[in-house]
């Protein structure tokens, strides 16, 4: 059974640094990319970026890139999104998602990430 | 870049009545265009993909057409489960970017 299972809820002040995970099982996950989605309290999904975990190769959204850093660790099956320095907007649900051949099959359960002074 | 736009905004239908969800994309997507089903407080779940493949555990119910820029989702008959938020979606092949339209509410009227 394909499954992505990410880390927990999150808490964080202003200017705190966080890294949050998707972790991937049944599956090869070295073989389909990982999206991350975000969704603000009371809107829609908006796409952030993705990567092949086989070989690290990262794309963001124009609306994110240089906001957050997508990882993974393929000997874990780990995908990772990561903020150097948060702000209050960045309050959100996050999800990560499984890129089928064009379309987001599998998604985690969603970490939500507050961040409030 | 690509833009979706879906209509209308909000559904206010009955249980037994059939919705109908429009998704027009900006230039054409030919059919990869994929819809997703968004409950209160539960991730998205895919229901159509290719704009006419239910996936895997959909009931028939749910039905997708379209292509190049038109695309609809029509539910044939809402269960009370159904009542949620709808999503469209599409990806270009290289490099693999996502773009999500706005969401149409099917709430009970």
């Amino acid at each position: 059974e394909v499954q992505l299972v990410q880390s927990g809820a999150e808490v964080k002040k202003p200017g705190e640094s966080l890294k949050i995970s998707c972790k991937g099982s049944g599956y090869s996950f070295t073989s389909y990319w990982i999206g991350w989605v975000r969704q603000m309290p009371g809107k829609g999904l908006e796409w952030m970026g993705i990567i092949y975990p086989g070989d690290s190769d990262t794309r963001y959204s124009p609306s994110f890139q240089g906001q957050v850093t997508i990882s993974a660790d393929k000997s874990i099956s780990t995908a990772y999104l990561q903020w150097s320095s948060l702000k209050a907007s960045d309050t959100a649900m996050y999800y990560c998602a499984r890129l089928g051949r064009l379309s987001l099959d599998y998604w985690g359960q969603g970490t939500l990430v507050t961040v409030s002074s | 870049e690509i833009v979706l736009t879906q209509s209308p905004a909000t559904l206010s239908l009955s249980p037994g009545e059939r919705a109908t969800l429009s998704c027009r994309a900006s230039q054409s997507v030919s059919s990869y265009l994929a819809w997703y089903q968004q409950k209160p407080g539960q991730a998205p779940r895919l229901l159509i993909y290719d704009a006419s493949n239910r996936a895997t555990g959909i009931p028939a119910r749910f039905s997708g057409s379209g292509s190049g820029t038109d695309f609809t989702l029509t539910i044939s008959s809402l269960e009370p489960e159904d009542f949620a938020v709808y999503y469209c979606q599409q990806r270009s092949n290289w490099p693999p970017e996502v773009t999500f339209g706005p969401g149409t509410k099917v709430d009970i009227k």
